[in-house]
């Protein structure tokens, strides 16, 4: 069966600080993934998607990039975190892109800028 | 362009007395709408799906929605509320740009579940 893994589960890093969410996909091949992030008191915001290695859209412009160096990982990063960027950040993955396809999301990274 | 409102921010009910989330969405297509169920500190879990075949939808943990399009809702049911079902729940309609798998969340409602 599929498994979503995303580490750490929480961070605090101050203003000013790098960066670098992990998350990793097992039991599916070319899965497309996303990373959300979710604030408090309001729903989920898709950050970014990928169909495959190297392939990143992004749909917010923001202090993030993602990378997807293999197949089955994609990575969440800032080279200088504000505080607006605290908040739960939760990767998901589906077979395809189709936009009737099932999302499945890991555990979530909960991110406190001080 | 699709569009999600959950009605209520927060709905609290009493153990085995019957759950009601209201969901509306505005779509200009047939949407695909999902529930998704997050516990505290937790990733979301999908509940239900659906995606144009039957109206009355059946998910896990004795979760139902129906769709009603004359109505443009996707209400969530449970007949009997169970302590483990406290957590926040988001409604959730396909974004049909292009071919992407692109989701819109609503804002949740926080169901709490009172002994």
């Amino acid at each position: 069966s599929q498994t979503i893994h995303q580490w750490p589960a929480t961070l605090v890093q101050p203003v000013g600080s790098p960066l670098s969410l992990e998350c990793t996909v097992e039991g599916t091949s070319n899965p497309n993934l996303y990373w959300y992030r979710q604030a408090a008191g309001r729903g989920l915001q898709l950050l970014f998607y990928s169909v495959g290695i190297g392939q990143i859209s992004s749909e917010v412009p923001q202090n993030l990039s993602a990378s997807r160096p293999q197949d089955r990982q994609f990575i969440l990063s800032s080279k200088k975190l504000l505080l607006s960027d605290s908040g739960f950040y939760l990767c998901a993955w589906s077979v395809t892109p189709a936009s009737t396809d099932t999302q499945y999301f890991g555990p979530g990274t909960r991110l406190t800028v001080l | 362009a699709q569009s999600v409102t959950q009605l209520d921010s927060h709905v609290s009910v009493s153990e085995g007395t019957p759950v009601l989330l209201r969901c509306n969405y505005s779509s200009s297509y047939s949407p695909s709408l999902f529930w998704y169920v997050q516990h505290p500190n937790k990733g979301l879990q999908l509940l239900l799906k659906y995606t144009s075949a039957a109206t009355l939808v059946k998910g896990i943990n004795g979760f139902e929605a129906e769709f009603k399009k004359s109505e443009t809702s996707f209400h969530l049911t449970k007949p009997s509320a169970h302590m483990s079902d406290a957590a926040e729940y988001f409604c959730v309609v396909s974004d049909l740009r292009g071919s992407q798998g692109n989701l819109i969340f609503g804002k949740g409602t926080k169901l709490s579940v009172k002994p």
